[in-house]
């Protein structure tokens, strides 16, 4: 149990255009997501913390008006990379906690992103 | 604010090597550490934890103590296998709060 989906895997994208990345807990809810940003050779950088129904946290330094984070249902997270930019271009991962047990994380694959 | 220095990769090592991966970190109060393990193609994955000092987690044969004195949380194996290659990280969270932060990762490749 706890599984955690990102879809998609891997995304190619024309600078300028914007990217939605999902993230699922499939067999349980989750009141809180967190979304990380993780450079190559670099540790998992927190970006946000997402809860069900409000408004999302950003950690100093993230845009929020950049990257739009919505968490409309116990079940699904999304982030959405406005007008990417090859900067831009990194691994998002996921993670959640679950409504019963607020202990651990549960992280997703990750998504790759590249903008050209 | 909360920092964890890992040790560098990668790391290789034969099957039944004994396996050590340094972890430590700086913190106010107490904090929980964890080590995270993601396996290829995978997310990461709890592997061990401990909330306060003195404590060791264990799972899968790894163990890691919480050394408030030296405010390490090392992972040790006695003997690693094939099926233990995947990128380790170690974490913490405040007290009382549960966002995590992570060291960069440590690249483990064991050969038979």
């Amino acid at each position: 149990g706890a599984v955690v989906s990102q879809h998609p895997s891997w995304v190619i994208c024309k600078s300028g255009t914007s990217v939605k990345i999902e993230c699922r807990s499939l067999d349980f809810q989750a009141t809180t997501m967190f979304w990380y940003r993780q450079f190559p050779k670099q540790s998992l950088m927190l970006m946000a913390t997402s809860n069900e129904g409000s408004k999302a946290t950003y950690e100093q330094g993230v845009e929020k008006d950049k990257f739009l984070i919505n968490h409309a249902s116990l079940t699904l997270s999304t982030l959405t990379v406005t007008s990417a930019h090859p900067e831009d271009s990194s691994f998002y991962i996921c993670s959640a906690i679950r409504r019963v047990s607020q202990e651990t994380q549960y992280f997703g694959p990750g998504t790759r992103l590249l903008v050209l | 604010g909360n920092s964890v220095t890992q040790m560098e990769g990668p790391v290789t090592l034969s099957e039944e090597a004994f396996l050590t991966i340094n972890c430590t970190y700086t913190a106010t109060g107490y904090p929980s550490l964890f080590w995270y393990v993601q396996y290829p193609g995978e997310g990461l994955q709890l592997l061990l934890k401990a909330t306060k000092a003195d404590d060791k987690g264990s799972n899968k044969g790894f163990e890691a103590t919480y050394r408030k004195e030296t405010t390490s949380f090392h992972l040790e194996k006695g003997s690693v296998q094939v099926s233990d290659s995947a990128v380790y990280f170690c974490a913490l969270s405040g007290f009382g709060n549960e966002k995590l932060t992570f060291g960069t990762g440590t690249r483990l490749t064991i050969i038979p």
